[in-house]
């Protein structure tokens, strides 16, 4: 069945660090890939998308392109502030199986310290 | 707009009690489903639902039922409450598009503690 695997974290950063969070998947077909953010307290937000090869998701200054050559899709952000402290998670988005429903990593932990 | 509503927020149970969490959406999403938090662990998808009056298994669903009779509502029974489902849990509705766009929103959750 569909599966992601995402690094472990949790990962701690400087304020204007660079980031990067790796996230590889396995389905069949081509899935559409999400990337979420949790909040401590909340639920999850979405943070970027992108359904097809090659595609480029971004929003907020963080950026992951879907490469379906190396079944990845790496979260990215130039320079982190400490607003950006959250728990991460890569999902997708399959196109058999339970009917399109999410497939989930086990999240990554970010803490950005002033 | 509310998007996707759920309660209670919080809740602590016995072992062998019933309950229900309830979940709403205002969106006129199609599909709606059901998740499970455990640390470490992602989200685990417990039953979905395709439309009114069709649901069917996720990966977790033992323990739960579930009932679809208006596109609005989707609630999650526990039927004799263990304590292995002490979570968090998440509902979410979705759309579902061709070409892969596909649109999801959940709720802000509920966290179930079984005693």
């Amino acid at each position: 069945g569909d599966s992601v695997t995402q690094m472990e974290g949790p990962v701690t950063l400087s304020e204007e660090a660079f980031l990067t969070i790796n996230c590889t998947y396995t389905a069949t077909g081509y899935p559409s890939l999400f990337w979420y953010v949790q909040y401590p307290g909340e639920g999850l937000q979405l943070l970027l998308k992108a359904t097809k090869a090659d595609d480029k998701g971004s929003n907020k200054g963080f950026e992951a392109t879907y490469r379906k050559e190396t079944t990845s899709f790496h979260l990215e952000k130039g320079s982190v502030q400490v607003s950006d402290s959250a728990v991460y998670f890569c999902a997708l988005a399959g196109v058999s199986g339970s009917a399109r429903q999410l497939t989930f990593g086990s999240g990554t932990q970010l803490t950005v310290l002033p | 707009n509310a998007g996707v509503t759920q309660t209670p927020k919080f809740q602590v149970l016995k072992t062998g009690q019933s309950m229900t969490l309830q979940c709403a959406q205002d969106m006129n999403h199609e599909y709606m489903s059901w998740y499970r938090q455990d640390p470490g662990m992602g989200l685990r998808l417990i039953h979905y639902s395709v439309g009114a009056g069709i649901t069917d298994q996720g990966e977790v669903p033992n323990g739960y039922n579930v009932s679809r009779s208006t596109t609005e509502d989707f609630p999650l029974r526990l039927l004799s409450a263990a304590p292995s489902q002490t979570s968090v849990y998440f509902c979410a509705s979705s759309y579902h598009r061709t070409g892969g766009n596909y649109g999801y929103t959940f709720g802000s959750g509920t966290r179930l503690t079984v005693v």
